[in-house]
């Protein structure tokens, strides 16, 4: 296993409320990501950090934040959920520090209702 | 976004057979990876390509990175039923971003 922790790992809220999901790290790496799942769609970047409040957007950033004020924990939130924002999130960790691979976490389940 | 194009979208085979699946890109990449999804968990790698040409076996899997470096290819012989999975496709190309595919779901008949 890669050390990478996701909470909550389920979780359902409500249309307009903000959410935060968390990905703890215990390898001390510099690169953490986080992607959403979606049948048809595979897996989308969402937004990555290289550092300590170091992030950058990926392809599907519209409607999340991240923050990274630890080298451990990255952060990602929704501000207002939509039912569109309903999927699989996936932390990960790793880049090019790391023989340009990625490793998962377990994932984390949203459903916005 | 990066499209990663993975065929075919599904698979379904008898216990025994061998299976091939592709991935390919618009784009070249420097790095290609394979992974499978078990139900309800996060990708898992299993096998990771540097060089163009490259063929790497994990098992009874094996992967090469084309020579064009826009798609790579995963064989497996003698599936189980234990394959059952989603296998994905990553590319990744300058900097530390990776494209993913939009996966192989195997189905493996005992």
């Amino acid at each position: 296993d890669a050390g990478i922790t996701q909470s909550p790992r389920h979780k359902v809220t409500e249309t307009g409320t903000p959410v935060t999901l968390r990905c703890h790290q215990t390898e001390n790496h510099r690169y953490m990501y986080w992607y959403r799942q979606d049948p048809g769609h595979g897996l989308r970047l969402i937004h990555y950090s290289y550092g300590v409040k170091d992030t950058d957007k990926g392809e599907v950033s519209d409607g999340y934040s991240v923050s990274r004020s630890k080298t451990e924990d990255f952060l990602l939130t929704l501000e207002s959920a939509t039912s569109s924002q309903t999927s699989v999130y996936f932390c990960a960790i790793g880049g090019s520090t790391w023989g340009n691979t990625i490793y998962f976490g377990e994932g984390s389940w949203l459903t916005v209702v | 976004g990066q499209q990663l194009n993975q065929s075919p979208q599904s698979m379904f085979i008898q216990e025994g057979e061998d299976v091939s699946m592709n991935c390919t890109s618009s784009s070249i990449f420097n790095t290609w990876l394979w992974y499978k999804q078990d139900p309800g968990e996060g990708p898992v790698l299993l096998i990771a390509l540097y060089k163009a040409g490259e063929l790497t076996s994990n098992g009874r899997l094996t992967a090469q990175f084309g020579i064009t470096r826009k798609d790579s290819f995963l064989n497996i012989s003698a599936s189980i039923p234990s394959d059952v999975g989603i296998y994905f496709c990553a590319g990744q190309r300058s900097g530390n971003q990776f494209y993913f595919g939009t996966g192989t779901s195997l189905t493996v008949i005992p």
